[in-house]
């Protein structure tokens, strides 16, 4: 079963910032932070990943809480090409994690 | 970023043939490969993580001698999907990583057996 806990659905208009919120409570001190989208029919994309601190990159960024319980996925300006499944998840990174998806957040980008 | 490469992405064939799919990562040398199904409105579920030069580790439920996967270099993994029934028909969807990438994954491979 997935280790993490996102609402099912959140509709934000486009050009603003779309907050995704993810629990993750029995995370341990190793594991990281994942978050990847699915476009329907596609595979997986990666987005960003953190363990500690706040990342930052060209698609999105990660705010984790200090004490690493919850995160939030921020698109700064979404557009309706982010429509899409986002989902968080805890892993051990690099060759030595498995990734166990649950069912994420279907953002719709509205006009 | 890094790039995986799965092939075919489209396949419709006939009850009991078998079926190969490869994901092949392009730009950087991965140590390990995962095997994922998406049934229709539902999740991926892992089948499979494959080391390179060594056997793969199926999940619970995941039968080893249908779905058979090499991992023979570091670019480069293969699952054939043998005697395909109309169950096995899914989306398989590849990925890869090493020590210093995440998961990066294929387009996937819609399957249809008939």
């Amino acid at each position: 079963d997935a280790k993490t806990t996102q609402p099912p659905s959140m509709d934000c208009a486009e050009g603003r910032a779309a907050n995704l919120p993810c629990n993750h409570s029995t995370i341990s001190g190793n594991e990281y932070v994942y978050w990847y989208r699915q476009i329907h029919s596609q595979g997986p994309q990666y987005i960003i990943h953190g363990l500690k601190n706040n990342e930052t990159n060209e698609m999105a960024s990660l705010i984790i809480t200090e004490d690493r319980k919850s995160s939030t996925l921020i698109l700064p300006h979404a557009t309706l090409r982010d429509t899409a499944v986002y989902y968080c998840l805890n892993s051990y990174g690099g060759s030595q994690g498995n990734l166990i998806f649950g069912k994420g957040t279907k953002l719709s980008v509205k006009p | 970023g890094a790039v995986v490469s799965q092939h075919p992405s489209r396949v419709i064939c006939k009850s009991g043939t078998s079926v190969k799919i490869e994901c092949r990562s392009l730009d950087f040398q991965a140590t390990t490969m995962f095997w994922y199904r998406q049934f229709p409105k539902q999740s991926l579920m892992l089948m499979a993580t494959s080391n390179e030069g060594s056997k793969a580790t199926y999940e619970q439920g995941v039968e080893k001698d249908k779905f058979l996967i090499n991992h023979a270099s570091l670019t480069l993994s293969t699952l054939t999907v043998t005697s395909a029934h109309p169950e096995d028909s899914s989306f398989y969807i590849c990925s890869a990583s090493s020590w210093d990438q995440p998961q990066h994954f294929g387009d996937g491979t819609r399957l249809s057996i008939l």
